[in-house]
Order: C-alpha cells, then structure tokens, then sequence
C-alpha cells in the first residue's frame, strides 16, 4: 500500500519568510495530492491539491510542486503570517474509487512575529 | 464546497460501555465513507473504508468486532465503539467522497472520544 514520508517534523519561521514542507510516496499509481491545515481541536481543512497532470499549482501565497518522476511533492509558503502557525499534513492516493488518503506525519508550522 | 458533519463533537463514556459517532454528508450523495482516527500529536490513521450498502473494509489492526462502522444510506455512516477502553480515547474524523473518479475527500470536524 501506499506510504507518504514527510519532512520536516517542525518548522519555525520568522514572519514574512517563505516556509517549504517536503513529501515523498511509494505507490506510483497516486495521482492525487492534496495538503491540509490541521487546527487544534478541528478536523483537517484542503488548502491545495495537485493532481499527476500537473507540475505546479499555486494560489496566492500557497503553492504546490510535484515531481512524479521523483515520486516527491512540495508545499511552498510565501510571505508567512502568525495565523499560518498551526500543523500541515500531506497525503496521497490514486483516482480509483473508494480508496483513501494516506497521511504523512504532519510538520508543525510555527511563524512567529 | 461539500459539507461533512459529525456528531457529537466531543462525548465522554465509561469504560466497558458503547459510543456511536455519526458522519453525514449534508449536501451531497457520499458513494464512499472513510474513518480515521488521531492520537494526541499525531497523523491521522486510515480504520476503514465503507460503501453505501456494504460492509466495511478494515486496516490491518483495527478490530472490526470493536469498532462497528454502518453505511446503510448515501448520507450517514455510523462509527460504534463497543466496549470501549481508557486506550480508545481519540479523536475521530470521517470523510466522504461523492462519485467514482471524484479524487476530493471531504472531513468532518472531528468527535473528541474519552472513555474514562
């Protein structure tokens, strides 16, 4: 099955710096990898999502890269806020029906001001 | 975009009694349900996988007589843990998807389980 490594497990920034998170998988059947913002207490919230057909999507200060042939796909975080603090979790799968997303680790972003 | 709810948010049992959690998807047919499960500073753990009108497919781990998952319609999978332990306080987190080929999954917001 599918298994997603992510690094790092913590990241601290200063405000306004840019912020990367790095993931890997082993299933080269995935084609679907979204992130997701993770607040205390809450369920996991779609910040973006890339699908195999593309190399790069990005959406104001968020953007994601992939490299299928690495099997490697990247968060980037421009110009970050106090509010962006909080734990970031990467997951993969393939466009089959009913299979689900497997999770990274999560890195725990901290911006401080 | 799709909405997933789940109830209760939060419910606190004693030991050796049974917790039912509800998912539904409120504005949307969910061909497809799915349960994790999240320890303290952790990842989220796939338990299974469920099917409107099928059983459920279980992770290798997870004891299917222990956590009873029904998808009986297209809008609501039920979670039951029976007999439930101080080590299966968690937080659990259902997610839907819609039609075949949909890659998006949509979460709830979590129900906050401590069994005392």
């Amino acid at each position: 099955g599918e298994n997603v490594e992510q690094h790092p497990s913590t990241l601290s920034v200063q405000e306004g710096d840019s912020a990367v998170i790095k993931c890997t998988y082993s299933d080269s059947a995935s084609n679907y990898f979204p992130w997701y913002k993770q607040e205390l207490g809450k369920g996991p919230q779609l910040i973006i999502d890339i699908r195999s057909n593309v190399g790069e999507k990005k959406d104001q200060r968020i953007a994601v890269t992939l490299n299928k042939t690495a099997k490697h796909f990247s968060l980037h975080i421009t110009e970050t806020q106090p509010e962006d603090s909080a734990v970031y979790f990467c997951a993969a799968k393939s466009g089959q029906a009913g299979t689900a997303l497997i999770f990274g680790k999560g890195t725990t972003l901290s911006v401080s001001s | 975009g799709a909405v997933v709810s789940q109830h209760p948010s939060w419910v606190i049992c004693k030991s050796g009694t049974s917790v039912k959690i509800e998912c539904r998807s409120l504005d949307f047919q969910a061909t497809t349900m799915f349960w994790y499960r999240q320890f303290p500073k952790q990842s989220l753990m796939l338990m299974a996988t469920s099917n409107e009108g099928s059983k459920a497919t279980y992770e290798q781990g997870v004891e299917k007589d222990k956590f009873l998952i029904n998808h009986a319609s297209l809008t609501l999978s039920t979670l039951t843990v029976t007999s439930a332990h101080p080590e299966d306080s968690s937080f659990y987190i259902c997610s839907a998807s819609g039609a075949s080929g949909d890659y998006e999954q949509y979460f709830g917001p979590g129900t906050r389980l401590t069994v005392t």
